[in-house]
This record gives C-alpha cells, sequence and structure tokens, in this order.
C-alpha cells in the first residue's frame, strides 16, 4: 500500500530513557515531516526536512534529533526523556515543500512514566 | 494572541443538520487556508484548501474565506454520523502550515 507509515504504533518508556520513532513514506515525496500533539489535540509541527535536508526545526530541544537517511525516511531520536514529552508524536509527508496537503502516518503514541 | 483560533469544541448536532466550523486568524502573511479531519487514533488528512476570499465547494463540504475579517469557516450540509470526527483548520505561510487546535464534532443519529 502505498502510504506513510510509522513505527513503533505505542511506545511505553520511563524518564531518563532514550528512544527511536522510525517513518517511512512510498509516495516518492521529497519532504518529510514531524509533528507533536499534545493531550490537548493541538498539533504542532517540529521538523521538516527536504530532499534529506533539515528545513524548519521549530525551536525543540536539543533532546530531539532527527535522522534522514535518504528521501523516504525520517527517524526521530529522543534522549532523556521527560514527562512533557508523552504525547502521539506525527509523521507526514509532501511531494515538495510548503505543499498544502501533508500525508500523515497513524501516528506513535509515546508514554513516558 | 495565538496565530489561528480555533473553538475545541466539542460540537454536537443531529445527523442531517448543517455544521457550522470556524476559526480566525491573526497573521495577514497566511497564503493558503486548509481544512484537514482527524478521525480518533488516525492521522489528520486534507479535505479542502482555498487560495482567495470566498467560497469553495465540494460535495456537502463548503469552505469559506473572508480575509478582511480574519475568519474562515467550514459548512457540512447534510451531516452524517460518518462526520464525526475533530475538523482542524490550517494555514500556510514560510512552507509551513501553522494548524489550529481543532473542533471535536459529533453528529448525532
Amino acid at each position: 500500500d502505498t502510504a506513510v507509515s510509522q513505527t513503533p504504533k505505542y511506545l511505553v518508556t520511563q524518564m531518563g530513557n532514550d528512544k527511536s520513532i522510525k517513518c517511512e513514506q512510498n509516495l516518492g515525496h521529497d519532504t518529510m515531516y514531524w509533528y507533536k500533539q499534545d493531550s490537548k489535540k493541538f498539533l504542532k509541527i517540529m521538523f521538516s526536512y527536504n530532499n534529506k535536508e533539515l528545513i524548519i526545526n521549530e525551536t525543540v530541544p536539543n533532546r530531539f534529533s532527527p535522522k534522514s537517511p535518504d528521501k523516504a525516511h525520517l527517524n526521530l531520536h529522543i534522549n532523556s526523556l521527560e514527562l512533557g514529552d508523552s504525547a502521539v508524536y506525527f509523521c507526514a509527508s509532501s511531494p515538495t515543500l510548503g505543499d498544502n496537503e501533508q500525508f500523515f502516518g497513524p501516528g506513535t503514541r509515546l508514554t513516558v512514566l | 494572541q495565538k496565530e489561528v483560533e480555533q473553538d475545541p469544541g466539542p460540537l454536537s448536532v443531529p445527523e442531517g443538520a448543517i455544521v457550522s466550523l470556524n476559526c480566525t486568524y491573526s497573521n495577514s502573511a497566511f497564503q493558503y487556508f486548509m481544512w484537514y479531519r482527524q478521525y480518533s487514533r488516525k492521522g489528520p488528512e486534507l479535505l479542502m484548501y482555498t487560495y482567495s476570499s470566498g467560497n469553495k465547494e465540494d460535495g456537502r463540504f463548503t469552505a469559506q474565506v473572508d480575509k478582511s475579517s480574519k475568519y474562515i469557516s467550514l459548512f457540512i450540509r447534510d451531516s452524517q454520523p460518518s462526520d464525526s470526527a475533530t475538523y482542524l483548520c490550517a494555514m500556510n505561510r514560510d512552507d509551513k502550515i501553522i494548524f489550529g487546535k481543532g473542533t471535536r464534532l459529533h453528529i448525532l443519529p
């Protein structure tokens, strides 16, 4: 199926741990994004990559480090997890940078205990 | 003041009613205005987008933009239980989409 996929779907971990979320799109898009949706459903952009190059870094703590090994993949590594990191993290992609239509993955629900 | 304001609801209406969802914004730099729909435990998906002031219709959905008032609306005619979801307004500037908080909509059968 053509889509944006994320793994894992659920992630429960202790404070202070390091974890990674993986994202892959097989839509042939140039641009990929990470969003955070908090408990109040507020969806906020964290990063965008265009052709593997970081374009937007939206004042996210240094503990969050995105990596794009190729155009089809954008992973998110989080160091020293904090309680406030608990949220749903969505990966998305679009054909080019700035497109109005972004295609979202199913989300990764992160719970930090 | 947040760039995009949206009443989070929830909004409950009977099946068949006309639904009106609204957002206001403060930044005149926004060029494109979008509505995304998000079902529970899923990612958002684009419903429709508009560029200029005025109306745009797609089936039972009508998007309306009033740039002079910095106000956008989404109307849903003949609402169905399957329309129950969170609707997020969104606006595009500087290659970045800014989302509203979303309005939870329940259509009661």
